[in-house]
């Protein structure tokens, strides 16, 4: 079974410009989550999808990104206009619901896309 | 979330067990301990959870003290892909917004050949 694919593996672009971050999830996973770690901090959680429906999204830093899961399959991450700041690796990973235990499911990270803004 | 307190780094010789620390003495009641570690180039992955009995799978074992304020993580027989950070991070399992992992610094494990 394949795993979480993410695309572009490395993006390099200008402030200012827009970029689009893709995650395909685990095939039957309705869980989806964004995560990020800049230069020097930690990984930091951006928002939760169910499906197409955004459960969670208190970590999405600001107006300038958008996250989208349209028809519960793939996502992405817009970033627009980008600043110096969001330069990092961004995380997408996926989890099974299963039986009214999500909570407990293990989360499968794809390999991330690192994204630097010159 | 409650917060973890974890070794900024450990070192260990290959084929020996590693046994990593981990604690959470403002644990509630309703948090589940989860590890997860990242190697290198590569996004985090899970280890293992557990609520408040020792746990073993084919990667690990957990062992979690009876008042539930610590844990360790135990690698059996280290190898060199098992070099990486690891994370202890506390979920509260009734689930909302708790769904989201919350990743400290973490433990980054040498294994000397």
């Amino acid at each position: 079974e394949a795993g979480v694919t993410q695309f572009p593996s490395h993006s390099v672009i200008e402030k200012g410009q827009t970029v689009t971050l893709r995650c395909d999830p685990i095939s039957g996973h309705d869980n989806l989550y964004w995560y990020r770690r800049v230069m020097g901090k930690e990984i930091k959680f951006l928002l939760h999808f169910v499906k197409e429906s955004k459960q969670d999204e208190s970590g999405m830093p600001n107006n300038r990104f958008l996250a989208e899961r349209t028809g519960g399959t793939y996502s992405t991450l817009k970033v627009q206009p980008a600043e110096l700041e969001d330069s990092g690796v961004y995380f997408c990973a996926s989890s099974h619901s299963g039986h009214g235990t999500g909570i407990y499911n293990e989360q499968f990270f794809g390999p991330g896309t690192r994204l630097t803004v010159l | 979330d409650a917060k973890t307190t974890q070794p900024n780094s450990m070192e260990s010789n290959e084929e020996e067990p590693v046994h990593l620390p981990c604690n959470h003495s403002t644990i509630s009641g309703t948090d589940y301990i989860h590890w997860y570690r990242q190697l290198p180039s590569q996004g985090p992955e899970y280890v293992i959870h557990g609520l408040t009995s020792n746990v073993n799978n084919r990667m690990a074992s957990l062992a979690i003290a009876e008042d539930r304020k610590s844990s360790t993580l135990i690698l059996h027989r280290a190898t060199l892909r098992d070099a990486a950070v690891y994370y202890c991070i506390l979920r509260d399992r009734r689930g909302g917004s708790n769904y989201k992992l919350t990743f400290g610094k973490g433990t980054l494990l040498t294994v000397n050949p």
